[in-house]
């Protein structure tokens, strides 16, 4: 079965900090892998996505994440942390023996500190 | 063009009663989706609407929850009765027919059971 980890239940980082959030997947060929963000009161907000190509993926608010296939990885990055970045992301799988639809992983909570 | 809505945002009730969470899809997106986060865990997928027809009920927990998308427009999840594990936020999605990983999300409602 398709899995996916986000080993960092919430991570601190002080605002202009880099930041890295990880996430493996457990999958036998490579899926669609995507990052969703979600701020207080909103709905997930996709921030990029991962199809085929490049593996080095950009995305929206400046993110971008990197396709590591020997890994199973897809970390999410950002150079410097805003402190609207603040929110819960996860990470996500989909693939097409799997149908339509995303497996999640735990999510991870982000504070940024003044 | 307005987003993803869901109605009520949060919902409180005792043990044994019944709950009817209402999503509202961007206008023209034939697929919908729901999906249940159950406190500390992870996004699970519930079930898929293309226009009125269940195209994939897999995750359903029980038969307590009973969805419904008549006319294909709104959908309503009712949970009927309701136990104390069903509290968690239950998220909304929706896509156009052909874009299934192009989902959007509401903000979600949040269910206490007491």
């Amino acid at each position: 079965a398709q899995s996916v980890t986000q080993p960092d239940i919430h991570i601190t980082v002080s605002e202009g900090a880099s930041l890295e959030l990880r996430c493996n997947y457990s999958y036998g060929a490579t899926p669609y892998l995507f990052w969703y963000v979600q701020s207080p009161g909103q709905g997930l907000q996709l921030l990029l996505k991962y199809f085929s190509g490049d593996t080095l993926v950009q995305g929206i608010k400046g993110f971008e994440a990197e396709f590591k296939r020997s890994q199973s990885s897809f970390n999410l990055r950002k150079p410097s942390v805003h402190w609207s970045d603040a929110a819960e992301y996860f990470c996500a799988v989909g693939a097409l023996d799997y149908g339509q639809n995303f497996v999640f992983g735990p999510g991870t909570r982000l504070s940024v500190l003044p | 063009e307005a987003g993803v809505t869901q109605f009520p945002s949060h919902s409180v009730i005792e043990k044994g009663q019944t709950v009817t969470l209402r999503c509202d899809p961007i206008s023209g997106h034939d697929n919908l989706y729901w999906y249940r986060r159950v406190m500390g865990k992870e996004i699970k997928f519930l079930l898929h609407f293309v226009k009125e027809s269940k195209q994939d009920e897999s995750g359903m927990p029980n038969n307590r929850f009973l969805a419904e998308r008549t006319g294909g427009t709104y959908s309503t999840l009712k949970v009927q009765p309701a136990e104390l594990e069903d509290s968690g936020v239950y998220f909304c999605a929706s896509s156009q027919v052909g874009l299934q990983y192009e989902q959007y999300f509401g903000p979600g409602t949040r269910l206490t059971v007491t």
